[in-house]
């Protein structure tokens, strides 16, 4: 069955950086767009980031824009987001999403805090 | 972007008795070449991600109860669950993906047993 595992998330200082990870498994990685979406503490849910199978699509939500990359790697079934000059409010759940348009698969999310 | 409002913000039903969430879009997310309303609806329980419930608005997801059931269409959409269970306690969000990119969330509804 399908399954996306997050890794990467931790505390970071203001400014500072950070990169997830999502491995894949179970289906073919590369015939999928993928996306990042994340949950502040309390709050809902905000999409992030996707990027098409062939990585020719990619999409950032302008609260990340220019800070956020989405990359991956169908060799290696990963998909990444690389987070530059963090802020407070980029606290959150970061899930990896299997994207349908409606998302039917998530993992289980990767905590990341940023605080000093 | 099209925004999602979702109401209430919370709710508190007993247990059997039929519970309704309702959303509405900023615009028209009915594609009319297609006539597919772009809208789903997730369930979400404290520390799990969400779980797909319906898509294209009132196809349910499989093995999602019947007592689920998801109605709209253009700007106007609801999420009824016929007979509240004690494991249906839970946030659910509506989603549209009519626009790409920018697809967006409501702003989440909270299901308590009263």
């Amino acid at each position: 069955q399908v399954q996306l595992v997050e890794s990467g998330g931790g505390l970071v200082k203001p400014g500072g950086s950070l990169r997830l990870s999502c491995a894949a498994s179970g289906f073919t990685f590369s015939d999928y767009y993928m996306s990042w979406i994340r949950q502040a503490p309390g709050k809902g849910l905000e999409w992030v980031s996707y990027i098409s199978g062939s990585s020719n699509t990619i999409y950032h939500a302008d609260s990340v824009k220019g800070r956020f990359t989405i990359s991956r790697d169908n060799a290696k079934n990963s998909l990444y987001l690389q987070m530059n000059s963090l802020r407070a409010e980029d606290t959150a759940v970061y899930y990896c999403a299997r994207d349908q348009w409606e998302i039917h698969d998530w993992g289980q999310g990767t905590l990341v805090t940023v605080s000093s | 972007d099209i925004v999602m409002t979702q109401s209430p913000d919370s709710l508190a039903v007993s247990l059997g008795e039929r519970a309704t969430i309702n959303c509405k879009s900023s615009q028209s997310i009915l594609y009319s070449s297609n006539n597919k309303n772009y809208l789903a609806w997730y369930q979400q329980k404290p520390g799990h991600p969400p779980k797909l419930l319906f898509y294209w608005a009132s196809t349910r997801k499989s093995g999602v109860p019947d007592r689920f059931s998801g109605s709209g269409s253009g700007t106007d959409f609801t999420l009824t669950i016929s007979s509240l269970q004690a494991e249906d306690v839970a946030v659910y969000y509506c989603q549209q993906y009519y626009s790409t990119p920018g697809r967006t969330f409501g702003q989440g509804t909270k299901v308590e047993i009263k």
